[in-house]
């Protein structure tokens, strides 16, 4: 399958502490992406990583990717509770045909 | 705000009957996708259209499931008949999606269907 899939399914911690989730796939890629889903709502783009690029910053997220060992991961600094939701990794594909395929998502619990 | 709109919101319909989800894509996007979200199989993707064009369908069961995109302004996924494991959320997405750019796409907030 060329889902990414993430681990963990399921995380929970302190505000304050930082969230970092991570994300493996299968077959080569042109550009990862990391998106949030809020109960009852809609998936929302956060971050692009393209397959030439190893970091990516965007306010309190850091995106890394390793394309010799298909990973990624996702790290949140200095969580608030605001940042509950589900997470998901999708991987992109180049060609006329390209389309994102996502994974199963990771539950992010962070307590007051 | 551009964003993409789904309608109904919610859709409760006994089985057999016909369900028809709309989707307005973002204006100028070329892509749109079809999505269906469970707590067992995650979102998977039903079929996608490129320039109006259907791309591929293939995670679509072929025999109960539709989607066209009649114009550039409308998508639509209809099941016919419907049956209750049909009962989940679907999503519209769409993205302005070339051979060598990202693709990043935009949802709509979804169709929750429950059929009984």
């Amino acid at each position: 399958s060329q889902q990414g899939e993430e681990d963990p399914q399921a995380l929970s911690i302190q505000e304050g502490e930082n969230a970092t989730m991570n994300c493996s796939y299968k077959t080569s890629i042109n550009n990862l992406q990391w998106y949030r889903q809020n109960s009852g709502r809609g998936l929302v783009h956060l971050i692009l990583i393209r397959s030439n690029e190893r970091e990516k910053h965007s306010g309190r997220l850091r995106v890394t990717l390793d394309t010799s060992k298909k990973s990624s991961s996702l790290l949140i600094t200095a969580s608030r509770a605001a940042d509950t939701a589900s997470y998901f990794c999708a991987t992109g594909y180049t060609g006329a045909n390209s389309k994102l395929t996502f994974g199963k998502g990771i539950t992010l619990s962070v307590r007051p | 705000d551009a964003r993409v709109t789904q309608t109904p919101r919610h859709k409760v319909t006994e089985m057999g009957q016909e369900v028809t989800m709309r989707c307005q894509p973002i204006l100028g996007h070329n892509t749109v996708f079809w999505y269906r979200q469970t707590m067992m199989q995650g979102l998977e993707l039903l079929a996608y259209f490129r320039n109006r064009a259907p791309l591929d369908d293939s995670g679509m069961p072929k025999d109960r499931f539709s989607a066209e995109m009649p114009d550039a302004t409308l998508a639509t996924l209809k099941i016919q008949p419907s049956e209750p494991r049909d009962s989940a959320v679907y999503f519209c997405a769409s993205g302005l999606v070339s051979g060598l750019s990202g693709n990043t796409i935009y949802f709509g907030e979804g169709s929750w269907l429950t059929v009984v």
